[in-house]
């Protein structure tokens, strides 16, 4: 079983809409979760951390499942700029740690 | 805003040779690595060190890599004999105590011919 894992997609969803990506990890000891975005060819940006109680940047909320085993990322108001591919990480420390990716979710928001 | 900056943005190099990445990490971070990204797979991790030492290692980061910090601001890594199979993006990143975020430099493509 992978370690982390996610959909692939493509989502493509229209301008305007609401996303949401799943992404789950197989080890129940990890302890830090994270969303990245990386635009074609370049490196990973780092979104926002996942806290245990949920949190919230803009339109972006990132939810995290300890008894799941899941991440979740939800885009409101999807725009054009947001087209990406979202990489969502896990480690087994709060820090100084490696991170752990998935394949990444391909997100196509299109006018 | 500060940010890890990595040279060269792309190597093209002889199978057999040897190349260096360089990576400059954020200042005052004390946490780095080192991942790659063969192109349409996923980042993967190779490295990282701390306090001047290797703190952990990937099954990938065999005798033909290694990492160095020669002086306060630069880290590299080495690949001391290069095959087809090394090409790929090289993404160097850092990180502060506290977190584990970490941040990456825009990386330095590797293609072996």
């Amino acid at each position: 079983r992978k370690e982390v894992e996610q959909d692939p997609g493509p989502f493509n969803v229209p301008e305007g809409a609401t996303v949401a990506f799943n992404c789950t990890y197989s080890n129940s000891a990890s302890q830090s979760f994270f969303w990245y975005r990386q635009d074609c060819r370049k490196e990973p940006k780092l979104l926002m951390s996942v806290y245990s109680s949920g949190n919230e940047d803009g339109r972006f909320t990132a939810q995290l499942n300890r008894a799941s085993q899941y991440i979740s990322l939800l885009i409101r108001d999807s725009k054009l700029s947001d087209s990406a591919t979202y990489l969502c990480a896990a480690s087994l420390m709060e820090y100084g740690n490696k991170l752990v990716f998935g394949a990444g979710t391909i997100l196509r928001v299109k006018s | 805003e500060p940010e890890v900056t990595q040279t060269p943005s792309h190597q093209v190099t002889q199978m057999g040779q040897e190349v260096i990445l360089r990576c400059v990490p954020i200042s005052n971070h004390l946490y780095f690595y080192w991942y790659r990204q063969i192109l349409g797979q996923k980042v993967e991790f190779l490295v990282s060190f701390y306090n001047n030492e290797i703190s952990e290692k990937s099954e990938i980061f065999d005798d033909q890599f290694s990492v160095e910090r020669p002086d306060g601001s630069n880290f590299t890594l080495k690949i001391r004999s290069t095959k087809l199979e090394d090409s790929a993006m090289y993404f160097c990143a850092s990180g502060t105590s506290g977190t584990n975020e970490q941040f990456f430099g825009p990386g330095t493509r590797l293609t072996v011919l």
